[in-house]
């Protein structure tokens, strides 16, 4: 069965810090991919950024990066310097990539509060 | 070009009533999916259409959940008649191409329904 485990329920920082969220996956599938969104106040999910499984190169955007890492099942995402527009709700999500498993399979969510 | 939008952004219903939510995606998207989030927990996929068709309707919960979409273009869910466990934000995300391995879901603003 495939499952997604973010176990950090709420995180709470001061601007200009770091901060790590967690994302634990489970899939028996050999291909799939990995997401995370963003909820802001205004409630629409918001695309940050899909990772194939084959490619476990980390990323960064501006102050955010991600780092994939198929040996322990996790696909961890860090704000540096954060800022108060940060503060939303931050879903990992997985899918499978044929044609009639795309769906997304959530977890839970970690709501970021940055304070300033 | 217009997002996701979803209709209405909130309903308060009575135990027993019935409720319509609906969603229209992207302009000449094939893909359309339904996921519910009940308080404090995952966001759960419930069905997904290419064009007309239902694809996959294994999230549904069961058959008080009605879901169409006419024409290949809207689609509503109606929910009827309505449990008090039915309350929660209902998302609906679209997506490009039929028949290709991925693409990425686009969210609308969730529908938040409360069943009193």
């Amino acid at each position: 069965a495939q499952k997604v485990t973010q176990a950090q329920t709420e995180i709470s920082v001061v601007e200009k810090e770091d901060v790590t969220l967690d994302c634990v996956y489970e899939t028996r599938d050999t291909t799939y991919y990995l997401f995370w969104y963003k909820q802001p106040p205004s409630g629409e999910l918001v695309f940050l950024i899909r990772r194939n499984s084959f490619d476990e190169q980390n990323e960064i955007s501006g102050r955010y990066s991600w780092n994939f890492q198929k040996s322990t099942s996790s696909f961890n995402f860090t704000i540096t310097a954060s800022q108060v527009v940060d503060s939303a709700v931050y879903f990992c999500a997985l899918s499978g990539v044929s044609y009639n498993t795309d769906k997304l399979i959530f977890g839970t969510g970690t709501r970021l509060q940055v304070f300033p | 070009e217009a997002g996701v939008t979803q209709f209405p952004s909130h309903s308060v219903i009575e135990k027993g009533q019935t409720v319509t939510l609906r969603c229209d995606p992207i302009s000449g998207h094939d893909n359309l999916y339904w996921y519910r989030r009940v308080m404090g927990k995952e966001i759960k996929f419930l069905l997904h259409f290419v064009k007309e068709s239902k694809q996959d309707e294994s999230g549904m919960p069961n058959n008080r959940f009605l879901a169409e979409r006419t024409g290949g273009t809207y689609s509503t869910l109606k929910v009827q008649p309505a449990e008090l466990e039915d309350s929660g934000v209902y998302f609906c995300a679209s997506s490009q191409f039929a028949g290709v391995s991925y693409n990425e879901q686009f969210f609308g603003p969730g529908t938040r329904l409360t069943v009193l």
